[in-house]
């Protein structure tokens, strides 16, 4: 079975903080992903990355960097964290087709 | 035009009838397909995955593509009030990452 683990599962930061969140898969996929799921909103992606240092932006980039030094391994960063970053943040690793999601990180911005 | 659209429902149907839940997509050379439950707080988690026209049956699950009509559905048999949850239509558009609709929410009746 594919195992995603994302490091926290609920996180409070404040504004201006600069947060980290991380992603492990364990399948040796190429492919990761980061996107936020807000009501009414859908699945939105951030960016995601198909190789070790590369990086692609997908539909709302803006407020975020990712960094991927090993493969395993796929980090979303908020420079300065803002309230309108408050959001279930999701992370999923892709095999041939399909997506796996790791469990979520509920991110509050106070 | 959204790429993925699905209704949001609710729908909502008694325990033991079938539910149907429906997505339409955009991009006619949209090639893999797949059906996501995601239960409330947790992550999506997939369930199905269509890549040829027809039905593609997997226990009380059944897939139904239609590329001439760019429709995708899902039907569950006998559903259950543990099926209760959003069901999320994702596409493989052909730019790496995949596109999710919005979700229908469906709710079993006991």
């Amino acid at each position: 079975d594919v195992k995603v683990t994302q490091s926290s599962r609920y996180l409070v930061k404040r504004t201006g903080e600069k947060v980290f969140l991380e992603c492990v898969q364990d399948m040796d996929h190429e492919n990761m992903f980061w996107y936020r799921q807000d009501p009414g909103l859908g699945l939105r992606l951030i960016y995601f990355s198909y190789d070790v240092k590369m990086k692609e932006k997908g539909d709302i980039p803006e407020g975020y960097s990712v960094s991927r030094e090993k493969k395993e391994r796929f980090s979303l960063i908020l420079e300065s964290a803002s309230t309108n970053q408050t959001s279930m943040y999701l992370c999923a690793s892709q095999g041939r087709d399909e997506q796996f999601f790791g469990p979520g990180t509920r991110l509050t911005v106070l | 035009q959204k790429e993925v659209e699905q209704n949001s429902g609710p729908l909502s149907v008694p325990e033991g009838a079938i539910a149907s839940l429906n997505c339409t997509y955009s991009d006619r050379g949209s090639q893999s397909f797949f059906w996501y439950r995601q239960y409330s707080g947790k992550s999506p988690e997939l369930i199905m995955s269509i890549y040829s026209n027809g039905d593609k049956e997997d226990g009380r699950f059944t897939a139904q593509l239609n590329k001439a009509s760019q429709y995708v559905s899902l039907l569950i048999r006998d559903s259950q009030p543990s099926d209760s949850a959003t069901y999320l239509c994702a596409v493989d558009t052909g730019r790496r990452a995949l596109t999710f609709g919005s979700g229908t929410r469906l709710q079993v009746q006991p």
